[in-house]
């Protein structure tokens, strides 16, 4: 079993739609949730972070953290075709020797 | 500048060259990061530095040699490839070697003919 299980898409939703990105994780170490956004031919750029439990909201995003269930989600309202991207979740323990665990990455395409 | 940059954006080598990869941050953050990404896989950690020590270093072949000369300098040297290491090579820094809310280059596409 992965670490981090990540659908990899594409996953592609109408212009205006709510789109919902998922990941599961086994190691119930992890306390760091990250989800990154990458544009083709560029590198991952941090979208939102998440310590622990709970969502945390940022303009158009929020990301929810279920603990218990060891599942993330990267929600985003009125998706425009510049969400068009690559969304990948990380994740990490505590402490100086931890590290982060990626996911696969999800493919979004926003149409008109 | 600002953030964290790579050079050179694209590089296409013989499996018999030497090349090097650089990687400068601007973020005054004290640990730097090698990543591989290749297709549908996941990032895979090649190496970290944290305060220009080697703390990690992920079972990667030795025609991988890093190089932190400095907290805001990190090289890749690259010699004898394979074509399977073909990939996109990002550098990525953050504050301290926890790894939490690491900031990416826009990495190196890397050919190996």
């Amino acid at each position: 079993q992965k670490e981090v299980e990540q659908d990899p898409g594409p996953l592609s939703v109408p212009e205006g739609a709510i789109v919902s990105l998922n990941c599961t994780y086994s190691n119930s170490a992890f306390q760091y949730f990250m989800w990154y956004r990458q544009y083709s031919r560029k590198g991952p750029e941090l979208l939102m972070y998440t310590y622990s439990s709970g969502n945390k909201e940022d303009g158009r995003f929020t990301a929810q953290v279920d603990k218990s269930s060891k599942y993330i989600s990267l929600f985003i309202r009125d998706s425009q075709p510049s969400d068009s991207a690559t969304y990948l979740c990380a994740m990490g323990g505590s402490g100086t020797a931890s590290k982060l665990t990626f996911g696969t990455g999800t493919r979004l395409q926003v149409t008109l | 500048e600002t953030g964290v940059t790579q050079t050179p954006r694209h590089l296409v080598m013989g499996m018999t060259n030497k090349k090097s990869l650089k990687c400068e941050q601007h973020l005054g953050h004290n640990a730097m990061y090698w990543y591989k990404q290749s297709a549908k896989k996941p990032l895979e950690l090649m190496f970290v530095y944290s305060l220009e020590e080697r703390v990690e270093n992920n079972s990667v072949p030795s025609r991988f040699s890093p190089e932190c000369p400095n907290s805001s300098h990190l090289f890749l040297h690259l010699h004898t490839l394979q074509p399977e290491d073909s990939a996109l090579y990002l550098c990525a820094s953050s504050q301290a070697s926890g790894h939490t809310e690491a900031f990416f280059g826009q990495g190196t596409r890397l050919t190996v003919v």
